[in-house]
């Protein structure tokens, strides 16, 4: 039972350089988010998608785009990489619309822009 | 609007004492809260929500939390503390309606637990 998937776990860029993060689930979720997570401040949200083919802006959406061609994956990338970016990266996915239900989360990519 | 804020980004206790994290939020509808927990290199899991039914939401671990809608407060509480639940604690909100589920996390509490 895999749940969320992330890879890759950890990568090191140098600046301008570009990557794609890639998220997948088997649980057969609509929505599924990108967070990023830096010490002392939470977790922000990047962009969230609300099923195949849409996406939308989060809290802090600048340096970023995705993609959710396919249900069970939602790419995250980055075409010109930042220090700004260095950052632990996750992934998560939520079965319904209703706000009470549960985010389920990926282990995290751990990602340093040098 | 919401928002979250966990009062203390590190909180220290001795194995078997009481464990008390602190959140408090906002929210201009009412809302709903979860408790999620992350061991150090995972991901974060749930240990608990409040979704507008007992005020008193029991999770796993021992873990449990209480809604106080007078004080905005869903602080976090274990009676006694074991060694191996020394993480990092968030708190979150979402509101209901066209929220998409989007989550609003609080900055996080680093729980140490020492022998």
């Amino acid at each position: 039972n895999a749940g969320v998937t992330q890879t890759p776990k950890f990568r090191v860029l140098k600046t301008g350089q570009s990557m794609t993060l890639l998220c997948a689930q088997d649980m057969n979720h609509e929505y599924m988010y990108w967070y990023r997570q830096d010490p002392g401040m939470g977790l922000r949200l990047i962009h969230y998608s609300v099923g195949e083919g849409t996406t939308a802006k989060g809290e802090v959406p600048d340096g970023y785009n995705v993609s959710r061609l396919k249900k069970q994956n939602f790419l995250l990338g980055l075409e010109s990489a930042a220090p700004s970016q260095t950052s632990v990266y996750f992934c998560a996915s939520s079965d319904s619309t209703l706000a009470k239900n549960i985010q389920y989360f990926g282990a995290g990519t751990r990602l340093s822009v040098l | 609007a919401q928002s979250v804020t966990q009062l203390g980004s590190h909180v220290s206790v001795s194995e078997g004492a009481l464990v008390l994290l602190r959140c408090n939020y906002s929210s201009s509808v009412p809302p709903y809260l979860f408790w999620y927990v992350q061991y150090p290199n995972q991901g974060l899991q749930l240990l608990l929500k409040y979704t507008s039914a007992a005020t008193l939401v029991k999770g796993i671990n021992g873990f449990e939390a209480e809604f106080k809608k007078s004080e905005t407060s869903f602080h976090l509480t274990k009676p006694s503390a074991h060694m191996s639940d020394a993480a990092e604690y968030f708190c979150a909100v979402s509101a209901g309606g066209t929220s998409y589920g989007k989550l609003t996390f609080g900055q996080g509490t680093i729980l140490t637990v020492h022998p």
